[in-house]
This record gives structure tokens, C-alpha cells and sequence, in this order.
């Protein structure tokens, strides 16, 4: 069946280092792929998200291009700052079967 | 546009109860998702309901079940409650004839079972 596999965290990073959490997946068909993040006490945000190959989505300095021969959709962010502290999902959409399939999580810690 | 709201938020609920969660959307969402939140499994998929019907349904006991409303709002039940069903639960919803499922969270409910 369809899965998501994300790097493992924690990660710790001090206030404007370069972010890269790696996502790859596995689906049959066309999915939408997303990222959603969650700060502490709430439910999840999306972050961005990308409905065909090739097609980036951004938001809020962050950044992740679909790209469908290495079946990733890495998420980048050119200066971190220690509000992005939270744990970040990579999600793909199942629509046949009506469900989000997600991720394991990333814990990411920004240091001042 | 009110968001999704989950009540309660909080709940302490002892082995063998059972429990009600309850859920509504975004005012015309008709699609509304279920998740278990855990430290150990992550987030895992309950069920969908879509004009009161539930459209699919995750890998979990018979323990646990769901219903939607005509007004869309949705509740989930969990009968004989066992110390593992300690979770946080988040609703989602999703906007109709929307093919990227992009869905929207609610706060979530935190059960925690003693």
C-alpha cells in the first residue's frame, strides 16, 4: 500500500541554519503530497502542498518540489528561526480511499 | 471562517468506560476524517464519513466507531476503553469536489485512560 518514510529526528539546528527534512514516498497513482507542521498543544497546519509532478509549494520560507523519478518531496527552509520549532509531517493524499496517509514526524528544535 | 472545534479537550476516563469525542467542521465541509494521534504510531487513519456515510475505515478494533450528522458535524466512540487508547484525536475536514484532499485539523481531544 501507499506509505511515507521521513527522516528521523530530532533535529537541532541553531537560528538561521538551512533546513532539509527528507520525505520519500510510495503510491500507486498520482498523489497530492503535503507538509503539515504541529506546534506544541495544537492540531496540525498545513504547510504546503504539491499536486503534480515537478510543481513546487512554498510557504513562509519554506519550500518542496514533487519530484516524482526519486518519489520525494524534501522540505527546505533557507534560515531557520526558533519559532519553527515543531514537529513537521509528510503526507500523501490517498483520494481513492478518502484518507491522508502521513509520515513518522520530524522534531525540529531551533536554537537562538 | 470558524475553524474545525473538537470538544471536549480533555478527558480522563477509566479502563472498561467508554467515550464520546465530538467534532465539527468547517461550515460547508461535508468530509470529516478521524486520526489517532500516538508517540509510538504516529498518526494513524480511523475513519471518513461524507453526507453521513463512512466512505472507509482504518485498522482498528470494532471498539472503536463514528457517525456524521446531517449538519456534518461528526462524533467517534470508543467503548471499553483499554490504558492503550490513550491518544490525542484530531478530526479533520475536507472541502467537497477538493481532488488534492487537502484536509483541515481541529485542536484534537487528549484522552488519557487510568
Amino acid at each position: 500500500g501507499d506509505s511515507v518514510t521521513q527522516m528521523e529526528g530530532p533535529v537541532t539546528l541553531s537560528e538561521e541554519a538551512f533546513l532539509t527534512i527528507n520525505c520519500t514516498y510510495t503510491a500507486t497513482g498520482y498523489p497530492s503530497l503535503f507538509w503539515y507542521v504541529q506546534y506544541p498543544g495544537e492540531g496540525l497546519q498545513l504547510l504546503l502542498k504539491a499536486t503534480k509532478a515537478d510543481d513546487k509549494g512554498s510557504n513562509k520560507g519554506f519550500e518542496a518540489t514533487y519530484r516524482k523519478e526519486t518519489t520525494s518531496f524534501h522540505l527546505e527552509k533557507g534560515s531557520v528561526q526558533v519559532s519553527d520549532s515543531a514537529v513537521y509531517f509528510c503526507a500523501l493524499s490517498d483520494t481513492g480511499g478518502f484518507k491522508t496517509i502521513f509520515g513518522a514526524g520530524t522534531r525540529l528544535f531551533v536554537k537562538a | 471562517k470558524a475553524g474545525v472545534t473538537q470538544t471536549p479537550r480533555y478527558l480522563i476516563k477509566t479502563r472498561g468506560q467508554q467515550v464520546t469525542l465530538s467534532c465539527s467542521p468547517i461550515s460547508g465541509h461535508r468530509s470529516v476524517s478521524w486520526y489517532q494521534q500516538t508517540p509510538g504510531q504516529g498518526l494513524q487513519f480511523l475513519f471518513e464519513y461524507f453526507s453521513e456515510t463512512q466512505r472507509n475505515k482504518g485498522n482498528f478494533p470494532g471498539r472503536f466507531s463514528g457517525r456524521q450528522f446531517s449538519n456534518s458535524r461528526s462524533e467517534m466512540n470508543v467503548s471499553t476503553l483499554e490504558l492503550g487508547d490513550s491518544a490525542l484525536y484530531l478530526c479533520a475536514s475536507s472541502i467537497e469536489g477538493d481532488l488534492t484532499y487537502e484536509q483541515y485539523f481541529g485542536p484534537g481531544t487528549r484522552l488519557t485512560v487510568t
